[in-house]
């Protein structure tokens, strides 16, 4: 399996700020992706981000507020741009890993950001 | 459409007791990935299992087992003897020919001592 990091692991920021988080892989690995988890819920998926291209971004995200970088395929980072309260979530990284023919998707521990 | 259903919100046991998640999941699709992943209290998910569509057995992994019927859409998760460190929220999530994962709402597992 691939052995994912993330930076910050937590942060309180304030209203109107950004926050850029990094992901950071063991492997190089072709997809990665970043989902978001409010509080008490499942996951959803901001934007896929495949290295040499533009990422690719979910109904209801858009690039003015979540930028994402994908500069080789070890690394990328996901921007939370002018934040409000309502971005308080985890913020997961994952990537795409084959093993045995098939892609399973590991994930990084995550950042907890809470926007006051 | 693709879906996946976890029906329980929460369940709680006591320690050594067995506990079974349910998993309905709903695609056209003849060639599919179903996955349980968990997430304990530190947010972290960690993956369990991956199945593949054509892959009817069951499969058991030390506590943990999965069963996986076509026939009625489901691919339960079943804890032996659950222990406190088994209390987690744990997730179904389904994946065909495109790259991304369905997600099911999660099932919140409390272990009393």
């Amino acid at each position: 399996s691939a052995v994912i990091s993330q930076k910050p692991s937590r942060d309180i920021c304030q209203r109107g700020t950004s926050l850029t988080i990094q992901c950071q892989v063991d492997s190089q690995v072709t997809m990665m992706f970043w989902y978001r988890q409010q509080p008490g819920q499942s996951l959803t998926l901001i934007a896929t981000a495949n290295q040499g291209s533009e990422a690719t971004y979910e109904s209801g995200f858009v690039i003015d507020k979540f930028p994402i970088s994908r500069p080789n395929l070890t690394f990328s980072t996901l921007t939370v741009s002018n934040m409000s309260p309502e971005d308080s979530s985890i913020y997961l990284c994952s990537v795409d890993y084959r093993s045995l023919g098939t892609d399973t998707q590991y994930f990084g521990p995550g950042t907890r950001l809470t926007v006051l | 459409a693709q879906k996946v259903t976890q029906a329980q919100t929460e369940i709680s046991v006591v320690e050594k007791e067995d506990v079974t998640l349910d998993c309905v999941y709903e695609t056209r699709d003849t060639t599919y990935y179903l996955f349980w992943y968990k997430q304990p209290p530190s947010g972290e998910l960690v993956f369990l299992i991956r199945r593949n569509s054509f892959d009817e057995q069951n499969e058991i992994s030390g506590r943990y087992s999965w069963n996986f019927q076509k026939s009625t859409s489901s691919f339960n998760f079943t804890i032996t003897a659950s222990q406190v460190v088994d209390s987690a929220v744990y997730f179904c999530a389904l994946r065909w020919s495109n790259y991304q994962l369905i997600w099911g709402a999660g099932t919140k597992l409390i272990i009393k001592p």
